[in-house]
């Protein structure tokens, strides 16, 4: 029973490409974030969600667009692919507040390869 | 610049002994730390956390020891298992932020050799 899933796991694609990664999570949290991890293997936040608000915007270029449909999901859109968008993309989900607040869960990675 | 910072790549030990990661900060703002763990082609998962108020936090083999002055926290595992082999991140936050942002160091990978 997967806590936090991403959908796809491995994504190759031709620089200039549009495409999607998804995540959902079943743990009842209101705050969902993405991270990439790129070659020099730091995690870094892009972007994080609270209860479908946009709570952080890390500096990344406007071709990244999360959207949050609902509490339990949210996904990454990215325009115009680059060669630099290669990267491994988690996404991650915490409670806003109470116990464990602090703690967040992180979905397997998307593998994203611009050719 | 980095904020949280693992200085060694990686660490091999012996199972049975114990194994010791660092973990550095240079902001003074953070007041929650925390210990991934995270194995090849799966996300990182969540090992053990401090808060600043404490120095130390123990769970089973594993103790995180916190020392605000010199900003600095290590990760104890004792005894080692080969199971522990994976790659170890540190991150931190700052809980009175207007968001839930970890920063995350760049990973210790540990090898635990039978």
């Amino acid at each position: 029973d997967t806590a936090v899933s991403q959908t796809p796991k491995y994504l190759v694609t031709q620089m200039g490409n549009d495409k999607s990664i998804k995540c959902e999570q079943n743990l009842g949290h209101d705050t969902m974030y993405w991270y990439k991890q790129d070659s020099k293997k730091f995690l870094k936040i892009m972007f994080s969600y609270n209860n479908k608000e946009l709570i952080i915007n890390e500096t990344v270029p406007n071709r990244f667009s999360p959207k949050s449909p609902d509490k339990a999901h949210l996904n990454l859109h990215i325009n115009s692919l680059e060669l630099g968008d290669s990267a491994v993309y988690f996404c991650a989900s915490s409670l806003a507040r109470g116990r464990g607040y602090n703690e967040q869960f992180f979905g397997p990675g998307t593998r994203l390869t611009v050719l | 610049d980095q904020q949280v910072k693992q200085n060694s790549p990686s660490l091999s030990v012996q199972e049975g002994r114990i194994s010791i990661l660092n973990c550095d900060y240079t902001n003074s703002m953070f007041d929650y730390f925390l210990w991934y763990k995270k194995y090849p082609a799966e996300g990182p998962t969540f090992l053990i956390s401090i808060s600043s108020i404490k120095d130390k936090n123990e769970d089973g083999r594993f103790t995180v020891f916190l020392n605000k002055s010199a900003k600095h926290l290590s990760l104890h595992i004792v005894p080692s298992q080969p199971g522990d082999s994976a790659v170890y991140f540190c991150a931190a936050r700052n809980s009175g932020g207007s968001n839930y942002k970890l920063t995350f160091g760049k990973g210790t990978l540990l090898t635990v050799n039978p």
